[in-house]
């Protein structure tokens, strides 16, 4: 089966940097992805990465190994509005559309 | 474009009870899966649903349900309502096609409590 783990929460203060980290174990690897979700909104999607490296979105980041089974999700210049729960996901053998997500992390983010 | 759309927002059910959930797709997409979202168990896939066939299942017992119509709404079943069934109850819509990368759009969920 598929497990992904995170840290269940971050702190960090307003213009700070904060790196949120995710190893998975997964029969199968189609790429991993991460989502925001604010208290009572929807998850929305942020990045997706297929393939090692960097993917930089604005003031998200997202960094893949496949070789060490670890991604992680870098904000930059935090503010207030990021405080929100982040969760890495990936992709079940079984169908694109079935997400197996992590155990999600809480950022605070303080003035 | 509208965004994916669940009715009802709230909910509220004694056990044994059933309830019917529903939730409208964007515009242009044909699948749309279900996911049970709770604090001790996170985001777990229920099923997913494409041009009106399940496609994928978790693993859920047979209480929960669903269906899909030919205009690609979708609505989710749980009968015989339990406490464990409170939580928040997402759906996610996307074109559906075999592409590693397509980006699931969610809804804003129903919460269901059930007394």
């Amino acid at each position: 089966g598929q497990s992904l783990e995170q840290p269940s929460e971050v702190t960090a203060v307003e213009g700070a940097i904060v790196q949120i980290n995710c190893t998975y174990q997964t029969s199968g690897f189609y790429g991993l992805s991460w989502y925001q979700q604010h208290d009572g909104g929807a998850p929305t999607f942020l990045s997706y990465n297929a393939l090692d490296g960097l993917e930089e979105t604005g003031r998200f980041s997202s960094f893949l190994s496949r070789s060490d089974s670890y991604g992680y999700l870098l904000l930059q210049e935090l503010q207030m509005k990021d405080s929100a729960s982040y969760f890495c996901a990936v992709r079940d053998q079984g169908g694109f559309q079935k997400l197996v997500f992590g155990t999600g992390t809480r950022l605070l983010v303080s003035p | 474009k509208a965004g994916v759309t669940q009715t009802p927002r709230y909910l509220i059910k004694t056990r044994g009870q059933q309830v019917t959930l529903s939730c409208s797709p964007i515009s242009g997409h044909r699948s749309v899966s279900w996911y049970q979202q709770t604090p001790g168990q996170g985001l777990q896939f229920l099923f997913e649903y494409f041009s009106e066939t399940q496609r994928n299942k978790g693993n859920f017992p047979g209480r929960f349900s669903g269906r899909q119509f030919s205009n690609s709404r979708s609505e989710m079943n749980v009968s015989t309502l339990e406490l464990g069934d409170s939580a928040l109850y997402l759906c996610a819509s996307s074109r559906g096609g075999a592409v590693v990368q397509e980006t699931q759009y969610f809804g804003p969920g129903t919460r269901l409590l059930v007394l």
